[in-house]
């Protein structure tokens, strides 16, 4: 299995540009989420996924969109891209919530100039 | 909204000496569950260690263990034995059963030789 991939590893944005960041999962689970690191304020959730066709907001949604058309995938867009949103970016995937381990990608760093 | 602090930003232990890192956590539930993720150099997030809050047992994997202390809120980790490798940011997290992951501010965790 690879597990929780994302592509890409680094990216550059200028402000206003569109973007997707992507992530897939080959272990088929159902839960899937997208969350921030910045320094001093670990992890925050965006944006995540109970099942295909589902998702709901996180604790720092706004300037990012999400879809779920199948197990596997979970993409993040970033519609206009601001400075605010230079950050790292995981990806994580678990077979449920409760004690279920979460399962995270390597990250992807962005800078927006 | 539930919320979990880690008090120590900076961490620093001897190789071969033991270490504990503080977190605490603010909830009105009495059924969640409590990790300890490592994030070393690589980015890659790992977990450590996992606690049911309705066991009142410690968990304990190796050389990790916790001290979860319900009443007080206040979930801990121990490091005995530290090693090289054991340097890297430790998170701690909270979750419901049904629920979304939440994350400390993360703490620091310097070996020295």
């Amino acid at each position: 299995n690879a597990g929780v991939t994302q592509t890409p590893k680094f990216q550059v944005l200028k402000t206003g540009q569109s973007m997707t960041l992507q992530c897939a999962q080959d272990m088929n689970h159902e839960y899937m989420s997208w969350y921030r690191q910045d320094p001093g304020m670990g992890l925050r959730l965006i944006h995540y996924s109970v099942g295909a066709g589902i998702t709901d907001q996180g604790e720092v949604p706004n300037g990012y969109n999400v879809s779920r058309s199948t197990t596997e995938d979970f993409p993040l867009r970033l519609l206009s891209a601001a400075p605010s949103q230079t950050s790292v970016y995981f990806c994580a995937s678990s077979p449920g919530t409760g004690i279920h381990e979460q399962y995270f990608g390597p990250g992807t760093r962005l800078t927006v100039t | 909204a539930q919320t979990v602090t880690q008090s120590q930003p900076e961490m620093s232990v001897q190789e071969a000496e033991t270490v504990t890192l503080s977190c605490t956590y603010d909830t009105s539930e009495s059924d969640y569950y409590l990790f300890w993720y490592k994030q070393p150099p690589s980015r890659q997030m790992i977990l450590v260690i996992r606690q049911e809050a309705y066991k009142q047992q410690n968990a304990t994997e190796n050389r990790f263990s916790v001290n979860f202390q319900k009443a007080a809120k206040s979930f801990s980790l121990k490091i005995s034995d530290s090693q090289l490798g054991d340097a890297a940011m430790y998170f701690c997290a909270y979750r419901l059963s049904y629920g979304k992951l939440t994350f400390g501010q993360g703490t620091i965790l310097t070996v020295h030789p």
